[in-house]
């Protein structure tokens, strides 16, 4: 069965970093891309990034470009998702969701991370 | 980017009978080299991430239950809840994953009336 873990909630001030993990098991990590959403309060959905969990590549929401970082371990089947230059407007539930396979939906999802930017 | 724009914001519907919800892209996610729709609707309750329900537009998720269907092409697609349970109380999601960045609908939530 397919897990995916986020790492726990996280409050920070503004301009400061935050890294979520996210750990995969239950089916081959390399063989799936990784994507993370994110949803702020009373807000849709957002999409922020993937990191293809196999070669390593990266594409990222021109929203977050220069931002946005992910990356993974595949010895630890675990993505990451790191978010600098925190605003207020970046409190929200970050999510990572795995893409079944080349350009297609998101068949599973992490349990959601809270991330609170407040001075 | 593709917007998605869903109706209603928000519906209420009595138990048993049908919930209909649309979602409108603002280009085409059909791809004729495959004949696919590129669109996936998604459940979420509250405090929890989201959960697939269909994709390719009318492809149903191994264990939804099947009151549940997906309709449409091109830019204007429906999922629909034939006989509305307790449990389908939830804010419903589509989304379009042929070109980045992948992009939501505001959502729509679903009550019972």
């Amino acid at each position: 069965q397919v897990h995916l873990v986020q790492s726990g909630a996280e409050v920070k001030e503004p301009g400061a970093s935050v890294k979520v993990s996210c750990k995969a098991s239950g089916y081959t990590f390399t063989n799936y891309v990784i994507h993370w959403v994110r949803q702020a309060p009373g807000q849709r959905l957002e999409w922020m990034g993937w990191i293809n969990a196999g070669n390593g590549n990266t594409k990222y929401s021109q929203k977050f470009q220069g931002r946005v970082t992910t990356t993974r371990d595949t010895s630890a089947s675990t993505a990451y998702m790191e978010l600098s230059s925190l605003r207020s407007e970046d409190t929200a539930v970050y999510y990572c969701a795995r893409e079944q396979a080349a350009v297609t939906h998101f068949d599973s999802w992490g349990q959601g991370t809270l991330v609170t930017v407040s001075s | 980017d593709i917007v998605m724009t869903q109706s209603p914001d928000s519906l209420a519907v009595s138990l048993g009978e049908r919930a209909t919800i649309n979602c409108r892209s603002s280009q085409s996610v059909f791809y004729r080299s495959n004949n696919k729709n590129y669109l996936a609707w998604y459940q979420q309750k509250p405090g929890q991430p989201p959960k697939l329900l269909i994709y390719w537009a009318s492809t149903r998720e191994s264990g939804v239950p099947d009151r549940f269907s997906g309709s449409g092409s091109g830019t204007d697609f429906t999922l629909t809840i034939s006989s509305l349970q307790a449990e389908d109380v939830a804010v419903y999601y589509c989304q379009q994953y042929c070109s980045t960045p992948r992009t939501f609908g505001q959502g729509t939530k679903v009550e019972i009336k």
